[in-house]
């Protein structure tokens, strides 16, 4: 069964700082995905990372996908307020076209 | 495009009573997905077709629970009869090749 763990699951981190999010993944995968969920709202997605060493960079955040390792990062840069949010990563088998969900960190950007 | 289109938004039944969710996914897309969001467990695949067809059921949590793509426009998830621990969020996804889009989610309380 596949497992994706993100750590940590709660964050809570004052505006300018920076951080990181971590995926692992427990089995063969080249495709990894991160989304973003406000609350009581849909998810939307930020990052689809196809390959080894793929690094995507949006605004102040930045996923890389490391397969080797089967580990995605997703690092918030000079956090601001409206970066609050629940971030999910999502992986898709490579037999399949299936996305299994992350726990979902919960993101609190304090002022 | 309208994005994937869930109705109803909010679903509120009695224990006992069938409940039937549907999904409008986007036009040209080959695969549709259901998901059921909860704290508890999180982002759960229930079930997800490909070209109309059900590829994988393995998440139907029970016989309750059924889902039909007629057609590719259109899905339903039902479960006969609804308890009140099936209440959660159910999202539609829909994607063609990598990424998958998300509805705004059914909110189904059964009391």
């Amino acid at each position: 069964e596949l497992k994706v763990e993100q750590n940590p699951l709660f964050l809570s981190m004052q505006e300018g700082k920076n951080y990181t999010i971590y995926c692992n993944y427990s089995t063969t995968s080249d495709r990894l995905y991160w989304y973003r969920q406000d609350p009581g709202k849909s998810l939307e997605s930020l990052f689809v990372l196809l390959s080894n060493g793929a690094v995507k960079q949006e605004g102040r955040l930045m996923a890389s996908l490391d397969t080797k390792a089967r580990l995605s990062t997703l690092h918030i840069t000079a956090a601001v307020h409206d970066l609050s949010a629940t971030y999910f990563c999502a992986v898709a088998l490579s037999t399949g076209n299936q996305f299994y969900f992350g726990t979902g960190t919960s993101l609190t950007v304090i002022p | 495009d309208a994005g994937v289109i869930q109705s109803p938004r909010h679903e509120v039944t009695e224990m006992g009573q069938e409940v039937t969710l549907r999904c409008k996914p986007i036009s040209g897309h080959d695969y549709l997905f259901w998901y059921r969001q909860t704290m508890m467990r999180g982002l759960e695949l229930l079930i997800y077709f490909n070209n109309n067809v059900p590829i994988d059921d393995s998440g139907m949590p029970e016989d309750r629970f059924s889902a039909k793509m007629p057609n590719a426009s259109f899905s339903t998830l039902k479960i006969q009869p609804s308890e009140p621990r099936d209440s959660a969020v159910y999202f539609c996804a829909s994607s063609y090749s990598a990424v998958a889009f998300f509805g705004q989610g059914t909110r189904l309380t059964v009391v």
